[in-house]
């Protein structure tokens, strides 16, 4: 199946920093990309839909500026969480779909964020 | 808007007993719907795809189910195992995929 990876898988950062995490497609090309954020024992929340060439459509709740998406490429994602607080830590993740026809999305391994 | 509810949201079994986890939604306009497992503190794993066009599918030990008009899924495991231990989440994809809250698995040696 499609391969989608993510980096970093974890990351520890002090408040008030910005983290980048990546999501790259490796062998097919995704068109739109989905990100997620999942806090412990809870399920996955969609936070917003990354469209290449064009602006990202955030879910209601989650703030535009402070989770800035940037799809660069038809292989590449990047979700910047900016001046980070301890309550931005989560897991998250992103998945793409494409490449099988069948409107499969594939996801990513995750990427741990702890704010301290 | 999409919601998911999944049922039963915690199950304890014996080994080698057949389960069934149970999955509905509210908007039918779907394209397919997925199912997956996640292990503690891990990603997902994906464990079938039902097309809306199609009603069931099955992978080894798993069969799920999809009926899409009443807005209900099923996952259904065979002789389960210790190592099926695990959180078992249900998503209908559209536009969009939204995720159920999961049914955490856990099977007794």
């Amino acid at each position: 199946g499609a391969v989608v990876s993510q980096h970093p898988s974890w990351v520890i950062c002090k408040s008030g920093t910005s983290v980048k995490i990546e999501c790259r497609s490796l062998d097919f090309q995704a068109t739109t990309m989905f990100w997620y954020r999942q806090f412990p024992k809870q399920s996955l929340m969609l936070m917003a839909t990354s469209n290449e060439g064009s602006k990202a459509t955030y879910e209601q709740g989650v703030e535009k500026d402070k989770f800035l998406i940037n799809h660069a490429s038809l292989t590449l994602s990047t979700l910047t969480v900016t001046s980070a607080h301890p309550e931005d830590s989560s897991f998250y993740i992103c998945s793409a779909g494409g490449g099988t026809g069948k409107n499969e999305q594939f996801f990513g391994p995750g990427t741990r964020l702890t704010v301290l | 808007k999409q919601e998911v509810t999944q049922i039963p949201a915690a199950l304890s079994v014996p080994e080698g007993e057949n389960l069934v986890l149970n999955c509905s939604f509210t908007d039918s306009a779907i394209y397919n719907l997925q199912w997956f497992r996640q292990d503690p503190g891990k990603g997902l794993t994906s464990l079938l795809l039902i097309q809306s066009s199609q009603r069931e599918q099955t992978s080894g030990r798993l069969n799920a189910s999809l009926d899409k008009s009443s807005g209900r899924s099923t996952l259904y495991i065979a002789a389960s195992q210790p190592g099926d231990s695990a959180t078992y989440l249900c998503a209908p994809g559209g536009d969009k995929i939204i995720f159920g809250k999961g049914t955490r698995l856990h099977i007794l040696p």
